[in-house]
């Protein structure tokens, strides 16, 4: 089972690049989220869609851009990398309802250089 | 008051060792609960899911007071293995099914033989 699969694995930019993340799961999931995660610290929310063609801003949504057109893929989006943006990346899934946890991918580690 | 709140650790223990961590939320209208363990650079996965009468999985137990708004997680003859940071979630769900997650900073734990 693929469950949520990102991709790159690693990437390494320079500042004013600009790159997508791929994400894709293949549980049927209605939900799915973007994190980002510094080291030592929390998640922290992107962005998130509730279904395909919705989407909405989480926690730290500056400089990043979603769409979900199908319901297993939902990309991530730097336009403009700056060095404010090196983390890790995770994408995550669930299903609809509040007592479905959500399954992650293995991340994506974003060097800005 | 932070939405989650987790006490950072590091909480080292012996092998063999009983160790709890609490994790305490702010809104009582949350509605389901999980403890997620997220090794070093490694994606969060599904630890246990947190059932108001408690549940138990093998050495670990976790805890729901609604009255005092905070979970627990106990781990019982802590292996080396068992090192890791412990993060709480709290969804808040409503009728339409939307839900928002909020994942706690964690907890780190360092079994030590």
């Amino acid at each position: 089972n693929a469950g949520v699969t990102q991709t790159p694995k690693f990437r390494i930019l320079k500042i004013g690049q600009s790159m997508t993340l791929q994400c894709t799961q293949d549980m049927n999931h209605n939900y799915m989220y973007w994190y980002r995660q510094d080291p030592g610290m929390g998640l922290k929310l992107i962005y998130y869609s509730v279904g395909a063609g919705i989407t909405d801003k989480g926690e730290v949504p500056n400089g990043y851009n979603v769409s979900r057109s199908t319901t297993e893929d939902f990309p991530l989006r730097l336009e403009l990398a700056a060095p404010s943006q090196t983390s890790v990346y995770f994408c995550a899934s669930s299903y609809w309802g509040s007592n479905q946890p959500q399954h992650f991918g293995d991340g994506t580690r974003l060097s800005i250089l | 008051r932070k939405e989650v709140e987790q006490d950072p650790g590091p909480f080292n223990v012996p092998e063999g060792a009983t160790v709890a961590f609490n994790c305490t939320y702010s809104n009582s209208a949350s509605q389901s609960f999980f403890w997620y363990r997220q090794d070093c650079r490694k994606e969060p996965k599904l630890l246990m899911s947190v059932y108001s009468s408690g549940n138990e999985d093998g050495r670990f137990t976790a805890q729901l007071n609604r009255a005092s708004q905070y979970i627990s997680l106990l781990i019982r003859d802590s292996k080396l293995s068992d090192s890791a940071t412990y993060l709480c979630v709290v969804n808040v769900g409503n009728s339409g099914g939307y839900q928002k997650v909020t994942f706690g900073t964690g907890t780190k734990l360092q079994v030590i033989p």
